[in-house]
Formats: structure tokens, C-alpha cells, sequence
């Protein structure tokens, strides 16, 4: 049963627009949620968190929104660029020890 | 510093044969996960060390599947018996505290023909 879920698997955005990727959950006990950003061949890497106790998080061109009446997560990247296309996964916990991953959603910027 | 490194990075291997996948954290971090992505899906995570509490093993998938960390250094994730639905690529992560943000390996990425 997929707890996380990135409904859309592919995004294409034109360079300098925002992207927005998002993620549904379905667990309100969830209480930290994180975005992982990954190239082919490679280990995801750390973007942005969020705890449950905020409903935004912003860290230069990323922002992170948490709507948990909704059970809605979504990064936002302003302005895209093109070093920005990669795999984006979004995960969520309940008490930092078992983590639940999307499905991820492939960003492509066009140049 | 050297980031978290696991080896082999390739596994072909037979099936019925047992495997061994190795994980070397970053030094320092208490946490060390192991995840599994199947071809075209999300990671599933398979267990959790901390420190030297009782692993969280809640997502190993049967019996086959075994993992093992001897204080907060190297991991190692055995899979007995292997099957052609253990192929995959096996992702290990550490972390410096429990909330703390994951930082992952490359992947071993196993092939059982």
C-alpha cells in the first residue's frame, strides 16, 4: 500500500519558470516530510524538509509547502534551470525511522 | 569528507545463490537505513539501525533478507537464497540523528538471473 504518492511521473518546464512537483500522503501521523533530488546512476540527494509543525520551509530557489488537511506536500523551484532536471522524490515519516518514498517525478527544464 | 560508498556497485548473480551487499557510512552518523528501488518504482525501505538500539527490520520482505551493523561503522544486507524479484538496486543511507537528513550511497544494483 503506497503511503506516498507522486501521481504525476514526468514534468517538463521551461527555463526561468517555476516548477512545482507534488506529493500526496495518505498517514496523518506523518510528521516530517523531505525531497530528494536524483540523477541517473547516482544516490538521491537531500533538498528541503519540513516538520509537520510548519506549512512552509524555503531554501533559495526551493520552497516547501505542507497542507496537512489536505495530506498535500509540493516543492516549488523558482526560477527553474536546466541542472535542475533530475528525478524528485518526496518522503514522509512518523518517527524518523522508517521513511516512505514517492514513486518520484522526472523534471526536465528546457533550456 | 568521503561520502557514504557501497560496494559491489554491479551483482549478477543466480538464482538460489545468497548475496552480501556492503555499506560504508559516513563516519559519525548513528543512522543507517538500506531501501530497495525496483525498476520504476518508489524506495521501500528494509530496515533501520541507530546507535546500538534493536534495528527496525519492520520492512524486510521475507526471511531470505538479513542485515547486519557492528556499532556505527559498516553494514551488510544479505539476501539468502535469491530470487528474481530481489533484482533491484539497493540503496544505503546514513544520518547523523534521527530526523536528520539522509545522505546515499550510489546502489548496488543486483541482477538475478
Amino acid at each position: 500500500d503506497q503511503q506516498v504518492k507522486q501521481n504525476s511521473p514526468s514534468l517538463s518546464v521551461q527555463e526561468g519558470r517555476i516548477s512545482i512537483l507534488n506529493c500526496d500522503y495518505t498517514n496523518s501521523m506523518f510528521d516530517y516530510f523531505l525531497w530528494y533530488k536524483k540523477y541517473p546512476a547516482e544516490g538521491p540527494t537531500f533538498l528541503i524538509s519540513i516538520s509537520s509543525i510548519k506549512d512552509k520551509n524555503e531554501d533559495g530557489r526551493f520552497t516547501v509547502f505542507l497542507n496537512k488537511s489536505a495530506k498535500h506536500l509540493s516543492l516549488h523551484i523558482v526560477p527553474s534551470q536546466p541542472g535542475d532536471s533530475a528525478v524528485y522524490f518526496c518522503a514522509a515519516s512518523i518517527t524518523g525511522n522508517q521513511f516512505y518514498f514517492g514513486t518520484g517525478t522526472s523534471l526536465t527544464v528546457i533550456p | 569528507g568521503a561520502g557514504v560508498s557501497q560496494s559491489p556497485s554491479n551483482k549478477v548473480t543466480e538464482k538460489g545463490k545468497d548475496v552480501e551487499l556492503r555499506c560504508d557510512p559516513i563516519s559519525g552518523h548513528t543512522a543507517l537505513y538500506w531501501y530497495r528501488q525496483r525498476l520504476g518504482q518508489g524506495l521501500e525501505f528494509l530496515i533501520y539501525f541507530q546507535g546500538n538500539s534493536a534495528p527496525d527490520k519492520s520492512g524486510l520482505p521475507s526471511d531470505r533478507f538479513s542485515a547486519e551493523r557492528t556499532g556505527e561503522s559498516v553494514s551488510t544486507l544479505t539476501i539468502q537464497r535469491t530470487q528474481q524479484e530481489d533484482s533491484a538496486v539497493y540503496l544505503c543511507a546514513s544520518s547523523p540523528a534521527r530526523y536528520g537528513e539522509q545522505y546515499f550511497g550510489p546502489g548496488t544494483r543486483l541482477t538475478v538471473t
